[in-house]
This record gives C-alpha cells, sequence and structure tokens, in this order.
C-alpha cells in the first residue's frame, strides 16, 4: 500500500461546481499535512497547509481526519483557473512525501 | 526576488557521461531536497539535506549523489547516468526540517533525458 493514496482522476467539472478531494495516508506518525498544486509540468506551489481544526481560504476549504488517516481539499465556486494537479503532501519524521496527485479539468 | 534556481533546464546526454545538476536557493533555507517526477509515479524524494554537511537518502536514492557544503548551495550527481533516470527533477527548499508547517519552494525543474 502506498503511504499517500489519492485518487488520480481526471475530474471533469462544471465551472461554478463545488469539488472535494480526499488522500489517505498510511503512517499514523505522519506529523504535517499540505495540498498543494501544480500546473502542466510546472514547479509545485503550496495551495495551503491542513489542520487538525480545518482551515479556510477564500473559496479553500481543508480538513485533516488523523482518527481516520485522511485529509480533504473542498473547492467551491470551482474557476476556469483552478485546472491543475492537487497534490497531497505528509511530512514523516525528516522525509517529504506525496501523493501522485488528482488531475482536476473546469469545463466552461 | 526569494527564488530557487536550477541549472541546466533541460539536458540531453548519453549513458554513463557523468552530469551534475546545480540548486541554489537565497533564502537562507536549512532543508533542502531533491524530487524527481514521472508520470504515474508522481514526485519521490532521492535525498534530502537538513543542513550543511548533513545529507540523507529519500525514497530513490540509487545512482544519486549530493553534497552539502554550503547552505544555499545542493547539488545533485549522476556518476554514470543510464536511460531510467530519465525525468524531471526539482530541487526544494524550505526554512525548516518538514516535521513544521513551513512551506517548500521549489525550483523551475531539469528536464534530463539520457539516451
Amino acid at each position: 500500500r502506498k503511504e499517500v493514496e489519492q485518487d488520480p482522476g481526471p475530474f471533469n467539472v462544471p465551472e461554478g461546481a463545488t469539488v472535494a478531494f480526499n488522500c489517505t495516508y498510511s503512517n499514523s506518525a505522519s506529523q504535517s499535512f499540505f495540498w498543494y498544486r501544480q500546473d502542466c509540468r510546472k514547479e509545485p506551489k503550496l495551495l495551503m497547509s491542513v489542520y487538525s481544526s480545518g482551515n479556510e481560504d477564500g473559496r479553500f476549504t481543508a480538513q485533516l481526519n488523523r482518527a481516520s488517516q485522511y485529509i480533504s481539499l473542498l473547492i467551491r465556486d470551482s474557476k476556469l483557473s483552478d485546472s491543475a494537479t492537487y497534490l497531497c503532501v505528509v511530512n514523516r519524521d525528516d522525509k517529504i512525501i506525496f501523493g501522485k496527485g488528482t488531475r482536476l479539468h473546469i469545463l466552461p | 526576488e526569494a527564488q530557487v534556481t536550477q541549472n541546466p533546464r533541460y539536458l540531453i546526454t548519453v549513458t554513463g557521461k557523468k552530469l551534475t545538476v546545480t540548486c541554489s536557493q537565497n533564502m537562507n533555507h536549512e532543508y533542502m531536497s531533491w524530487y524527481r517526477q514521472d508520470p504515474g509515479l508522481g514526485l519521490r524524494q532521492i535525498y534530502y539535506s537538513m543542513n550543511v554537511e548533513a545529507t540523507d537518502k529519500g525514497d530513490v536514492p540509487e545512482g544519486y549523489k549530493v553534497s552539502r557544503k554550503e547552505k544555499r548551495n545542493f547539488p545533485l550527481i549522476l556518476e554514470s547516468p543510464s536511460p531510467n533516470q530519465t525525468s524531471l527533477y526539482f530541487c526544494a527548499s524550505s526554512l525548516a526540517p518538514p516535521q513544521g508547517s513551513d512551506e517548500q519552494y521549489f525550483g523551475p525543474g531539469t528536464r534530463l533525458t539520457v539516451t
């Protein structure tokens, strides 16, 4: 089993819709959690950190469920510019583990 | 401007010819790492460095070497490249080791082809 798993998609979603991704991690010793965004083979960029209390940044909401070992990302009122690959990232000890990413296509 | 730079951006080479990909950051970050990204496999950590003269293996270190003689530089060395090392490589840095919530800053990537 991979340490960090994501549904690869692609998710094809009409503009304005709400879309949610989940990511599961297998190691309960994982310490911190992030969502990164990657556009078409460019470098990944931090979208948001994920905290147990949940956190929101504009149209984006991230949640962490330590008991069930998953994190989620919710995008409301999706825009064409949200089309990208979303990478779930988990830090464990001194290592950084990426999920394979979920591809999102927002359709006009 | 705060940034991570990598050179070269594109490299085509032949099997067995030693090469070095440079990585430099100007943010005084302690933690640096190298990743490779392959279709269907995502980003995988090759090596990381907690600070000067402190390097350690990631998940896929075979065939690679690194050094960290200065805080700002973290070169990736392929002593004898092989075709299975054809990939997109990213260097990244963060202020502190990854137990915290520090953002990783990525370089623009190096696309390597080994024939």
